[in-house]
């Protein structure tokens, strides 16, 4: 039972436009929420996270919006460049007692951004 | 900074052998983490340690064995490779609680 979702294995863009990545979770145990960015033959780089006492959390051009009564999230990237063509991951996480901050992935959109 | 690295970087196993992936920190990070991840899968959690002296399952632990070896080094044991352990795997660690985790560059592993 996928727990996390990315419904969209890939995603094209052109350069400059906006960049909007979804997800959707099932658990409702989860209160944080985060986002990887992953480059070929690299390890995943953390890029935003937001916790469900939020609704929304912005760095620079990247910007996360939670709306937990939907159980969804999406990461909004203004505006998008090539050089942010990468596997995107959404990662979710919940205290289940003790110090247990397992995080559960979803399987990753591919973001391509064309020049 | 090396933050997470990880020992090989690539590794070519018969069935049956066994092989130990090494992983190092240097953070000062409590809690490390062991992940594979495969074509359409995402990433996996396979054992995590949440401090120094205690390791746990996690979604796909079968095949495997940890050792936290100290508060740096968490490593991941294949006792008997099987084809279907064929995958990427990744090391993380972070400090409790909400925080992220920092992944290691991944250890392409093919078992023949």
């Amino acid at each position: 039972d996928q727990q996390v979702k990315q419904n969209s294995p890939s995603l094209s863009v052109q350069e400059g436009r906006i960049s909007i990545l979804n997800c959707d979770y099932t658990n409702s145990m989860f209160d944080y929420f985060l986002w990887y960015k992953k480059y070929p033959a690299e390890g995943p780089t953390f890029l935003i996270s937001i916790s469900s006492i939020k609704d929304k959390n912005e760095d620079g051009r990247f910007t996360v919006f939670l709306n937990k009564s939907a159980k969804h999230l999406s990461l909004h990237i203004v505006p998008s460049q090539p050089g942010d063509s990468a596997v995107y991951f959404c990662a979710a996480t919940g205290n289940s007692g003790g110090s247990n901050y397992k995080l559960t992935f979803g399987k990753g959109t591919l973001l391509t951004v064309n020049p | 900074n090396a933050g997470v690295t990880q020992t090989p970087k690539f590794q070519v196993l018969k069935t049956g052998q066994s092989m130990t992936l090494q992983c190092a920190q240097d953070m000062n990070h409590n809690s490390m983490y062991w992940y594979r991840q495969d074509p359409g899968m995402g990433l996996r959690l396979i054992y995590y340690s949440a401090s120094e002296g205690t390791t746990d399952k996690g979604e796909v632990p079968n095949g495997y064995n940890v050792s936290r070896l100290n508060k740096r080094e968490f490593s991941l044991r294949l006792e008997s490779a099987a084809p279907s352990q064929t995958s990427v795997y990744f090391c993380a660690s972070s400090e409790q609680g909400y925080q992220p985790q920092h992944f290691g560059d991944g250890t392409r592993l093919s078992i023949l």
